[in-house]
């Protein structure tokens, strides 16, 4: 079975920090597109970030712009999601989710999201 | 590009036909010919899945009763025949255009 295992949510402080992990088990992360999106409690999907494969191209959701980092190791079929500064709004369920860029010539985050992670809950609070 | 999705839930009889509108704020028609425009479905508990990919492409495994149409800003889902397995929050999404946007869900009960 085609699977991403998500690791390290959990309850943060308000301006703290957390590293989000997103591990392939059963397929090489490397051809693949990455992207992190996130759920907070009873609400809608809101996209956080994501990476090409290279890892050459890097984007962002303006809400974490500059307190987030998306990475991503393909030695280990790894995916990260470094959150700084935490905020009570960062407050979801985090999945990560791959993209196959079938086209060269087309931006990777065109293509669908074809194989998610389960999810991990991130809780910042006061 | 802001994505707007109705109605905000729906509840069906088993056996009857269900049908989603999503509309965009923004074509989705690129240079390329291909309309770059989503359906997923988060099943209570689960992670969403991808349902119909570039309008009307149902994604493998998706059983036929799902159908997309819809083409520039407006789009549909349609469930020929609901089953009890439908149930959950169906969300459309954009991709033409960073930040990538869903639409606000459908949840679908059964009557």
């Amino acid at each position: 079975e085609v699977q991403l295992v998500q690791s390290g949510g959990g309850l943060v402080k308000l301006g703290g920090s957390l590293r989000l992990s997103c591990t392939a088990s059963t397929f090489p992360l490397s051809p693949f597109g990455m992207t992190w999106v996130r759920q907070a409690p009873g609400k809608g999907l809101e996209w956080v970030s994501s990476i090409s494969s290279s890892g050459r191209y890097i984007f962002y959701a303006d809400s974490v712009k500059g307190r987030f980092t998306i990475s991503r190791d393909d030695a280990k079929d790894s995916l990260y999601l470094q959150m700084n500064s935490l905020r009570a709004g960062d407050t979801a369920v985090y999945f990560c989710a791959r993209v196959l860029q079938v086209d060269p010539l087309i931006p990777f985050f065109y293509y669908y999201m074809d194989v998610w992670g389960k999810g991990t809950t991130v809780t910042v609070s006061s | 590009i802001v994505m707007t999705q109705t109605p905000l839930s729906l509840s069906v009889t088993p056996g009857q036909p269900a049908s989603i509108s999503c509309k965009s704020s923004q074509s989705l028609l690129r240079s390329d010919g291909k309309t770059y425009f989503y359906w997923y479905l988060q099943k209570p508990g689960q992670s969403p899945q991808l349902l119909i990919y570039e309008v009307s492409n149902r994604f493998s495994g998706v059983p036929d009763r799902f159908s997309g149409s819809g083409s520039g800003t407006d789009f549909t889902l349609k469930i020929s025949r609901v089953e009890a397995e439908d149930v959950g929050v169906y969300y459309c999404m954009q991709t033409i255009q960073l930040p990538l946007t869903f639409g606000g869900g459908t949840k679908v009960e059964i009557k």
